[in-house]
């Protein structure tokens, strides 16, 4: 079973500023991978990115980046020049190997004020 | 790809009633998932199929929960009777199975349940 735990129940920040958003998760198995979704205003779950435990590479995509660190349990994600668009509910969620569904975290609610 | 499609989109019951709730995962999609979203209890796993078959039932919250998965194109969640704890987004959700690993989960736009 996973566990996850996303500390930061809110953030505000003003348009154009970056922002991290933390995840920290607990995990028995050896092969596991960690998701990122967004749930914007309207209320559907997008998904973002996908990491498999074997690969400690930071990411980048556009303004996102991810970074993960295997030492610290942590799978931080952060937006670059935010903007107002990026407003939403972000989860971040493990999965074990066994394709078993994923354990969401409580979500961090970003606002992006104009 | 018409993606996870979910009806009704949104339900108001009263209480006592029963509900059921419809799911189309994605076409070849073996594994179908659903989960419960609340602001208490934020999103929860309630039950999930491989193959049409429930692999773990463990959150659904009690018996008056029933998930079915007659077949790969089609499954409901029921609810009987409904209560007003019950009220939340219901979300199904669709992935290519334990066979193909850990895959992307593509999620339904969601059931919002009212049990008045």
């Amino acid at each position: 079973a996973q566990k996850v735990t996303q500390a930061q129940t809110e953030i505000s920040v003003v348009e154009k500023e970056d922002v991290t958003l933390d995840c920290v998760y607990e995990t028995r198995d050896t092969t596991y991978y960690l998701f990122w979704y967004k749930q914007p205003p309207s209320g559907e779950l997008v998904f973002l990115i996908r990491r498999n435990s074997f690969d400690e590479q930071n990411e980048i995509s556009g303004r996102y980046s991810w970074n993960f660190q295997k030492s610290t349990s942590s799978f931080n994600f952060t937006i670059t020049a935010s903007q107002v668009v990026d407003s939403a509910v972000y989860f971040c969620a493990p999965s074990g190997g066994g394709a078993d569904g994923l354990t969401f975290g409580k979500g961090t609610h970003l606002i992006i004020q104009p | 790809d018409a993606g996870v499609i979910q009806s009704p989109r949104h339900e108001v019951t009263e209480m006592g009633q029963e509900v059921t709730l419809r799911c189309k995962p994605i076409s070849g999609h073996n594994s179908l998932f659903w989960y419960r979203q609340t602001m208490m209890r934020g999103l929860e796993l309630l039950i999930y199929f491989n193959n049409n078959v429930p692999i773990d039932d463990s959150g659904m919250p009690e018996d008056r929960f029933s998930a079915k998965m007659p077949n790969a194109s089609f499954s409901t969640l029921k609810i009987q009777p409904s209560e007003p704890r019950d009220s939340a987004v219901y979300f199904c959700a669709s992935d290519k199975g334990r066979e193909a690993g850990a895959n992307v989960l593509t999620f339904g736009a969601g059931s919002r349940l009212t049990v008045l």
